[in-house]
């Protein structure tokens, strides 16, 4: 089974509201990462959280990281329909290659 | 402007035919991954290489191969072993060695393979 997995599948907001994604993984980690996916395109890098911080901004997005719960959040605040895409968690089990979740489908209604 | 390039962006291919998915970089980066991604799944790693004449196979390999005989160039040949072909093939690159885990992906466009 698949290293991280997000929760929830799928996500229906509208704009301007907060959305919050979460990724929840089995094996010690050195990083995590999360991505994003576009209909169609391939997968844009969107922060990496290493596993000694617990919390790191860019821009709207917001990502917490709970090693003693295995998991993580991703926090997209004031949401656009340009937001709309698929966001992948991806972590790398101490040495070995990301190994990439299920995603969240989000849509961001205008 | 640096960045991964995959072509073609859809390929039809009738079933018992070999495939080959062209992906390039020019981001000097040394390490290079193909994925293959079915509907509403994530990424599975199918081949990846660290250097230049040497690459591993990934969780599920069976059915492809690859080579890197150049750093820019890491090609992926679907054959007709592979009992299902049809998906979304991604290219990624990252750089330096073993350095997964240290930097971010960069990934083409991807491949929309279907065989019939």
């Amino acid at each position: 089974s698949q290293q991280g997995e997000e929760d929830p599948q799928a996500l229906s907001i509208q704009e301007g509201e907060n959305a919050t994604m979460n990724c929840s993984y089995k094996t010690s980690i050195n990083n995590l990462q999360w991505y994003r996916q576009n209909s169609g395109r391939g997968l844009v890098h969107l922060i990496l959280i290493r596993s000694n911080e617990r919390e790191k901004h860019s821009g709207r997005l917001r990502v917490t990281l709970d090693t003693s719960k295995k998991s993580s959040s991703l926090l997209i605040t004031a949401s656009r329909a340009a937001d709309t895409a698929s966001y992948f968690c991806a972590t790398d089990a101490m040495g070995n290659m990301l190994t990439f979740g299920g995603g969240t489908r989000l849509m961001v209604k205008p | 402007d640096g960045g991964i390039t995959q072509s073609p962006k859809y390929l039809f291919r009738k079933e018992g035919q070999n495939v080959t998915l062209s992906c390039e970089q020019n981001l000097n980066h040394d390490a290079m991954y193909w994925y293959r991604q079915d509907p509403g799944q994530g990424l599975r790693l199918i081949y990846y290489s660290q250097i230049v004449n040497d690459f591993q196979k990934g969780d599920i390999a069976e059915g492809y191969s690859v080579s890197r005989e150049k750093k820019e160039s890491f090609p992926l040949t679907v054959t007709s072993a592979q009992k299902n072909p049809t998906a979304f093939y991604l290219c990624a690159s990252s750089p330096g060695q073993g350095s997964s885990y240290n930097s971010p992906l960069h990934f083409g466009n991807g491949t929309r393979l279907t065989v019939t």
